[in-house]
Protein backbone atom coordinates (compact mmCIF):
# COMPACT_ATOMS: atom_id res chain seq x y z
CA UNK A 1 0.00 0.00 0.00
CA UNK A 2 1.15 3.30 -0.42
CA UNK A 3 0.69 6.62 1.94
CA UNK A 4 1.39 10.22 1.32
CA UNK A 5 1.41 12.47 4.25
CA UNK A 6 1.48 16.29 4.49
CA UNK A 7 2.02 17.74 7.67
CA UNK A 8 1.31 21.22 6.61
CA UNK A 9 -2.43 22.01 6.73
CA UNK A 10 -1.71 25.90 5.91
CA UNK A 11 1.17 28.27 4.24
CA UNK A 12 1.59 31.47 3.66
CA UNK A 13 4.49 33.16 1.81
CA UNK A 14 4.95 36.35 0.57
CA UNK A 15 4.14 37.68 -3.03
CA UNK A 16 7.84 37.12 -5.19
CA UNK A 17 9.30 34.74 -2.33
CA UNK A 18 10.21 30.81 -2.67
CA UNK A 19 8.06 28.53 -0.41
CA UNK A 20 8.95 24.53 -0.01
CA UNK A 21 5.48 22.93 0.42
CA UNK A 22 6.44 19.13 2.30
CA UNK A 23 5.48 15.80 1.41
CA UNK A 24 6.68 12.28 2.83
CA UNK A 25 5.23 9.12 1.65
CA UNK A 26 5.94 5.42 2.03
CA UNK A 27 5.87 2.49 -0.48
CA UNK A 28 6.51 -0.56 -0.88
CA UNK A 29 6.84 -0.73 -4.45
CA UNK A 30 10.34 -0.79 -6.14
CA UNK A 31 9.12 2.09 -8.63
CA UNK A 32 7.46 4.26 -8.11
CA UNK A 33 5.96 7.90 -9.38
CA UNK A 34 5.28 11.18 -7.74
CA UNK A 35 3.26 14.26 -8.61
CA UNK A 36 1.99 17.48 -7.27
CA UNK A 37 -1.47 18.90 -8.21
CA UNK A 38 -2.49 22.14 -7.79
CA UNK A 39 -6.32 22.50 -6.79
CA UNK A 40 -7.56 26.66 -7.24
CA UNK A 41 -10.48 27.59 -5.58
CA UNK A 42 -12.52 26.59 -9.05
CA UNK A 43 -11.94 22.84 -8.29
CA UNK A 44 -10.03 21.68 -11.07
CA UNK A 45 -6.83 19.55 -10.72
CA UNK A 46 -3.88 20.56 -12.40
CA UNK A 47 -1.39 18.91 -13.28
CA UNK A 48 2.32 20.39 -12.32
CA UNK A 49 4.80 18.10 -11.82
CA UNK A 50 6.44 14.24 -11.93
CA UNK A 51 9.21 12.81 -10.44
CA UNK A 52 9.87 9.23 -11.19
CA UNK A 53 11.55 7.34 -8.67
CA UNK A 54 14.53 6.18 -10.84
CA UNK A 55 15.37 9.53 -11.99
CA UNK A 56 18.48 10.51 -11.44
CA UNK A 57 17.73 14.89 -11.26
CA UNK A 58 14.90 16.37 -9.29
CA UNK A 59 12.42 17.27 -11.67
CA UNK A 60 12.14 20.75 -12.30
CA UNK A 61 8.91 22.96 -14.27
CA UNK A 62 9.09 26.75 -14.96
CA UNK A 63 8.87 27.64 -11.24
CA UNK A 64 8.45 24.44 -9.96
CA UNK A 65 11.07 22.11 -8.97
CA UNK A 66 10.51 18.89 -6.84
CA UNK A 67 13.24 18.22 -3.82
CA UNK A 68 13.41 14.63 -4.21
CA UNK A 69 15.03 12.45 -1.39
CA UNK A 70 14.76 9.00 -1.70
CA UNK A 71 16.74 7.96 0.92
CA UNK A 72 14.30 10.62 2.90
CA UNK A 73 11.75 9.53 1.27
CA UNK A 74 10.22 12.81 0.43
CA UNK A 75 9.31 14.68 -2.37
CA UNK A 76 9.10 18.57 -1.27
CA UNK A 77 7.62 20.84 -3.66
CA UNK A 78 9.43 24.83 -4.27
CA UNK A 79 7.97 27.20 -5.64
CA UNK A 80 10.02 29.53 -6.93
CA UNK A 81 9.08 33.76 -7.08
CA UNK A 82 5.69 33.47 -5.96
CA UNK A 83 2.90 34.73 -7.71
CA UNK A 84 -1.22 36.12 -6.29
CA UNK A 85 -2.14 33.17 -8.84
CA UNK A 86 -0.28 30.59 -6.70
CA UNK A 87 -2.96 30.54 -3.58
CA UNK A 88 -4.57 27.61 -3.92
CA UNK A 89 -4.32 23.85 -2.50
CA UNK A 90 -1.54 21.54 -2.96
CA UNK A 91 -1.94 17.46 -3.76
CA UNK A 92 1.57 15.37 -3.40
CA UNK A 93 0.74 11.86 -4.98
CA UNK A 94 1.87 8.97 -5.91
CA UNK A 95 1.70 6.02 -8.18
CA UNK A 96 3.12 2.41 -8.87
CA UNK A 97 4.92 3.04 -11.97
CA UNK A 98 4.36 1.00 -15.71
CA UNK A 99 1.97 3.50 -16.72
CA UNK A 100 -0.64 2.12 -14.07
CA UNK A 101 -2.31 5.33 -12.67
CA UNK A 102 -4.07 4.45 -9.61
CA UNK A 103 -2.96 7.50 -7.47
CA UNK A 104 -2.65 7.64 -4.04
CA UNK A 105 -3.35 11.87 -2.51
CA UNK A 106 -2.36 13.14 0.58
CA UNK A 107 -4.58 15.56 2.35
CA UNK A 108 -2.81 18.94 0.95
CA UNK A 109 -1.68 21.94 1.87
CA UNK A 110 -3.49 25.64 1.14
CA UNK A 111 -1.17 27.93 0.25
CA UNK A 112 -1.88 31.85 0.16
CA UNK A 113 -0.03 34.19 -1.46
CA UNK A 114 0.35 37.61 0.30
CA UNK A 115 0.56 40.82 -2.11
CA UNK B 1 -6.34 19.19 -17.75
CA UNK B 2 -9.03 20.33 -20.46
CA UNK B 3 -8.99 17.78 -22.84
CA UNK B 4 -10.66 15.20 -20.24
CA UNK B 5 -14.31 16.47 -20.10
CA UNK B 6 -16.18 15.73 -17.01
CA UNK B 7 -20.57 16.47 -17.34
CA UNK B 8 -22.52 18.46 -15.46
CA UNK B 9 -19.93 20.21 -13.99
CA UNK B 10 -22.63 20.64 -11.02
CA UNK B 11 -25.52 18.20 -9.98
CA UNK B 12 -27.84 17.88 -7.15
CA UNK B 13 -30.19 15.17 -6.37
CA UNK B 14 -32.46 14.78 -3.93
CA UNK B 15 -32.06 12.06 -1.18
CA UNK B 16 -33.19 8.62 -3.10
CA UNK B 17 -32.66 9.72 -6.38
CA UNK B 18 -30.10 8.53 -9.12
CA UNK B 19 -26.84 10.30 -9.81
CA UNK B 20 -24.89 9.79 -13.47
CA UNK B 21 -21.70 11.69 -13.74
CA UNK B 22 -20.11 11.17 -17.42
CA UNK B 23 -16.46 11.56 -18.18
CA UNK B 24 -14.69 11.10 -21.49
CA UNK B 25 -11.62 10.43 -21.92
CA UNK B 26 -8.44 12.04 -23.70
CA UNK B 27 -8.35 11.51 -27.19
CA UNK B 28 -6.38 8.16 -27.50
CA UNK B 29 -6.35 7.37 -23.98
CA UNK B 30 -8.37 4.09 -22.92
CA UNK B 31 -8.21 3.72 -19.60
CA UNK B 32 -10.37 6.14 -16.95
CA UNK B 33 -10.37 6.35 -13.27
CA UNK B 34 -12.71 7.85 -10.77
CA UNK B 35 -11.90 9.15 -7.50
CA UNK B 36 -13.63 11.38 -5.03
CA UNK B 37 -13.09 14.18 -3.41
CA UNK B 38 -15.21 14.66 -0.22
CA UNK B 39 -14.85 18.22 1.65
CA UNK B 40 -11.78 19.14 3.00
CA UNK B 41 -9.97 16.35 1.73
CA UNK B 42 -7.80 14.34 -0.67
CA UNK B 43 -8.57 12.57 -3.33
CA UNK B 44 -9.73 8.93 -2.79
CA UNK B 45 -9.32 6.57 -5.51
CA UNK B 46 -12.48 4.83 -6.29
CA UNK B 47 -12.23 2.39 -9.62
CA UNK B 48 -10.37 1.89 -12.85
CA UNK B 49 -11.99 0.95 -15.79
CA UNK B 50 -10.69 0.05 -19.50
CA UNK B 51 -13.19 -0.11 -22.49
CA UNK B 52 -15.80 -3.13 -21.28
CA UNK B 53 -13.37 -4.03 -18.63
CA UNK B 54 -13.13 -3.03 -14.34
CA UNK B 55 -9.77 -3.78 -13.91
CA UNK B 56 -9.78 -2.52 -10.07
CA UNK B 57 -12.74 -1.49 -7.90
CA UNK B 58 -11.23 -1.79 -4.56
CA UNK B 59 -12.24 1.82 -3.90
CA UNK B 60 -16.10 1.86 -4.81
CA UNK B 61 -18.20 1.28 -1.79
CA UNK B 62 -19.91 -2.03 -1.92
CA UNK B 63 -23.68 -0.71 -2.28
CA UNK B 64 -24.79 1.75 -4.55
CA UNK B 65 -21.92 2.41 -6.82
CA UNK B 66 -21.39 1.18 -9.93
CA UNK B 67 -18.90 2.00 -12.85
CA UNK B 68 -18.91 1.23 -16.56
CA UNK B 69 -16.80 2.14 -19.64
CA UNK B 70 -18.55 1.10 -22.69
CA UNK B 71 -17.15 0.63 -26.13
CA UNK B 72 -18.91 3.63 -27.01
CA UNK B 73 -19.45 6.47 -25.23
CA UNK B 74 -18.52 8.16 -22.40
CA UNK B 75 -17.70 6.36 -18.89
CA UNK B 76 -20.29 6.58 -16.36
CA UNK B 77 -20.20 6.62 -12.47
CA UNK B 78 -23.62 5.71 -11.27
CA UNK B 79 -24.90 6.49 -7.65
CA UNK B 80 -27.99 4.81 -6.85
CA UNK B 81 -30.27 6.02 -4.14
CA UNK B 82 -28.67 8.75 -2.83
CA UNK B 83 -27.95 9.82 0.53
CA UNK B 84 -26.26 13.36 2.02
CA UNK B 85 -22.89 11.49 2.20
CA UNK B 86 -22.26 11.20 -1.42
CA UNK B 87 -22.00 14.96 -1.95
CA UNK B 88 -18.68 15.29 -3.00
CA UNK B 89 -16.26 16.38 -5.79
CA UNK B 90 -16.13 13.54 -8.14
CA UNK B 91 -13.20 13.24 -10.66
CA UNK B 92 -12.33 11.20 -13.86
CA UNK B 93 -9.08 11.20 -15.15
CA UNK B 94 -7.96 9.24 -18.10
CA UNK B 95 -4.23 8.33 -19.04
CA UNK B 96 -3.06 5.97 -22.05
CA UNK B 97 -2.48 1.98 -21.94
CA UNK B 98 0.30 1.02 -20.22
CA UNK B 99 3.83 1.27 -21.90
CA UNK B 100 2.17 3.46 -24.43
CA UNK B 101 2.74 6.88 -22.73
CA UNK B 102 5.48 8.40 -20.95
CA UNK B 103 3.17 7.02 -17.59
CA UNK B 104 4.55 10.11 -15.95
CA UNK B 105 0.56 11.68 -15.60
CA UNK B 106 -3.15 10.85 -15.37
CA UNK B 107 -4.93 13.56 -16.75
CA UNK B 108 -8.00 15.23 -14.70
CA UNK B 109 -10.92 16.15 -15.56
CA UNK B 110 -12.57 19.76 -14.26
CA UNK B 111 -14.90 17.72 -11.70
CA UNK B 112 -18.49 16.75 -10.92
CA UNK B 113 -19.85 18.18 -7.67
CA UNK B 114 -22.95 16.72 -6.70
CA UNK B 115 -25.11 17.87 -4.28
CA UNK B 116 -27.53 15.66 -2.07
CA UNK B 117 -30.52 17.77 -0.68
Amino acid sequence: AQKITQTQPGMFVQEKEAVTLDCTYDTSDPSYGLFWYKQPSSGEMIFLIYQGSYDQQNATEGRYSLNFQKARKSANLVISASQLGDSAMYFCAMSPSGGYQKVTFGIGTKLQVIP
Amino acid sequence: NAGVMQNPRHLVRRRGQEARLRCSPMKGHSHVYWYRQLPEEGLKFMVYLQKENIIDESGMPKERFSAEFPKEGPSILRIQQVVRGDSAAYFCASSPPPGTGAGTEAFFGQGTRLTVV
